[in-house]
């Protein structure tokens, strides 16, 4: 267990809809990332936080937002959603922003867009 | 073009033999790079990385990599493969893309180890 936790699991939905997928990072981690693991793209990164401030961002589209809370816990939010946003969505924390640290993943929320 | 290129699918190996998965990358700068691991239906586990110092990285579940900065490469070993090492096994690296650093990953190298 990497004591990261994403809610929900399990997500089915109709295209054209939103869905807000849930982490909370490990105790102590302040930094945040998302990514997105489809067949046809691989492990992709999406966005990444640092106590409540943006970061990075990757080839995150722009139906695609996030934000990180004062409690660190952060939601990505996915609206118009389109066949093809249907995946793996994972996040990960680590300690601090810098990118030499390991990063420790969820569970992951998988999507299927109906 | 920033990249990290895991050049097998899939790698089948005989429990007891070595195993080596394969990686190699291009950035500019100096590298960081990682190697972590997937088991079905769960998330990715950090393996070892490298930064700087020592070619030779020793991580977890006797895990070890090499970094040759001449072959551009950072493969994975194990001197003798166990059944439960079977996974998807990722490579990633850091990298300037999008305007900023971040972790691109190679496709994934299924490992399959037989009894």
């Amino acid at each position: 267990d990497s004591g990261v936790t994403q809610t929900p699991k399990h997500l089915i939905t109709a295209t054209g809809q939103r869905v807000t997928l849930r982490c909370s990072p490990r105790s102590g981690d302040l930094s945040v990332y998302w990514y997105q693991q489809s067949l046809d793209q691989g492990l992709q990164f999406l966005i990444q936080y640092y106590n409540g401030e943006e970061r990075a961002k990757g080839n995150i589209l722009e139906r695609f937002s996030a934000q990180q809370f004062p409690d660190l816990h952060s939601e990505l939010n996915l609206s118009s959603l389109e066949l093809g946003d249907s995946a793996l969505y994972f996040c990960a924390s680590s300690v601090t922003p810098s990118l030499s640290y390991e990063q420790y993943f969820g569970p992951g929320t998988r999507l299927t867009v109906t | 073009a920033q990249s990290v290129a895991q050049p097998e699918d899939q790698v089948n190996v005989a429990e007891g033999n070595p195993l080596t998965v394969k990686c190699t990358y291009s950035v500019s700068g100096n590298p960081y790079l990682f190697w972590y691991v997937q088991y079905p239906n769960r998330g990715l586990q950090f393996l070892l990385k490298y930064i700087t110092g020592d070619n030779l990285v020793k991580g977890s579940y006797g895990f070890e990599a090499e970094f040759n900065k001449s072959q551009t490469s950072f493969h994975l070993k194990k001197p003798s493969a166990l059944v439960s090492d079977s996974a998807l096994y990722f490579c990633a690296v850091r990298a300037f893309r999008d305007s900023n650093y971040q972790l691109i990953w190679g496709a994934g190298t299924k490992l399959i180890i037989k009894p």
